[in-house]
């Protein structure tokens, strides 16, 4: 069964940096798009960051743009997710996700999320 | 950037009741609208996709319907495990946005 696994998150203060990764398994992780989204404590989803299935094309959410870069190493199966002058706001569960649709050679289609990991915490706190 | 609005926010049901939740996008979507099913603490899961297509292994008592802006999930009989909140999303190019929830509870 096609698995995500994500690590990285943990307790840091205003300002400073983090990076989340996500493991795949189980899929030909190169040939997806790939999402993080996340969800603060007790509020809804929210959309953060997709990559292309070869690393090249990469959009964020505005509320990251500029502190966000999203990365991924096809090699190893692995999407990254590089956070710099964390906010207060920025604390939420943070998920990797797998797109459920695909690219062909002019155009990407979209269709959610169909592969979900479990998520990792950050929470940004003096 | 195209709003995801749904309604209404929470509803209480029983089991055997037949539920809908609409969800409006504020431009049209075509049909990139995807639902999701949400219990606490676990990820979120893919019900449906391109605005009314099952994703495997989602029962069939869920379907999906609508394009352009008006969309709506509906569960034609309420099962015990139904009980969550539910999202729609709109996968028309970025940003993939997400509605607010709609959760739904027991009567």
């Amino acid at each position: 069964q096609e698995q995500l696994v994500e690590s990285g998150g943990g307790v840091v203060q205003p300002g400073r940096s983090l990076r989340l990764s996500c493991a795949a398994s189980r899929f030909t992780f190169s040939s997806y798009n790939m999402h993080w989204v996340r969800q603060a404590p007790g509020g809804g989803l929210e959309w953060v960051a997709i990559i292309s299935p070869d690393g090249r094309n990469k959009f964020y959410a505005d509320s990251v743009t500029g502190r966000f870069t999203i990365s991924r190493e096809n090699s190893k199966n692995m999407v990254f997710l590089e956070m710099n002058s964390l906010r207060a706001e920025d604390t939420a569960v943070y998920y990797c996700a797998k797109e459920k649709g695909y690219c062909s050679s002019d155009s990407c289609y979209y269709y959610g999320m169909d592969v979900w990991g479990q998520g990792t915490t950050v929470t940004v706190s003096s | 950037d195209i709003q995801m609005t749904q309604s209404p926010s929470s509803l209480s049901a029983s089991v055997g009741d037949r539920v809908t939740i609409a969800c409006r996008a504020s431009q049209s979507i075509s049909r990139y609208l995807s639902w999701y099913q949400q219990k606490p603490g676990k990820p979120p899961k893919l019900l449906i996709y391109g605005a009314s297509n099952l994703q495997n292994g989602v029962p069939s008592r869920f379907s999906g319907s609508g394009s352009g802006t008006d969309f709506a999930l509906t569960i034609s009989s309420l099962q015990p495990e139904d009980f969550a909140t539910y999202y729609c999303q709109r996968t028309f190019n970025t940003p993939h946005t997400f509605g607010p929830g709609t959760k739904v509870d027991i009567k």
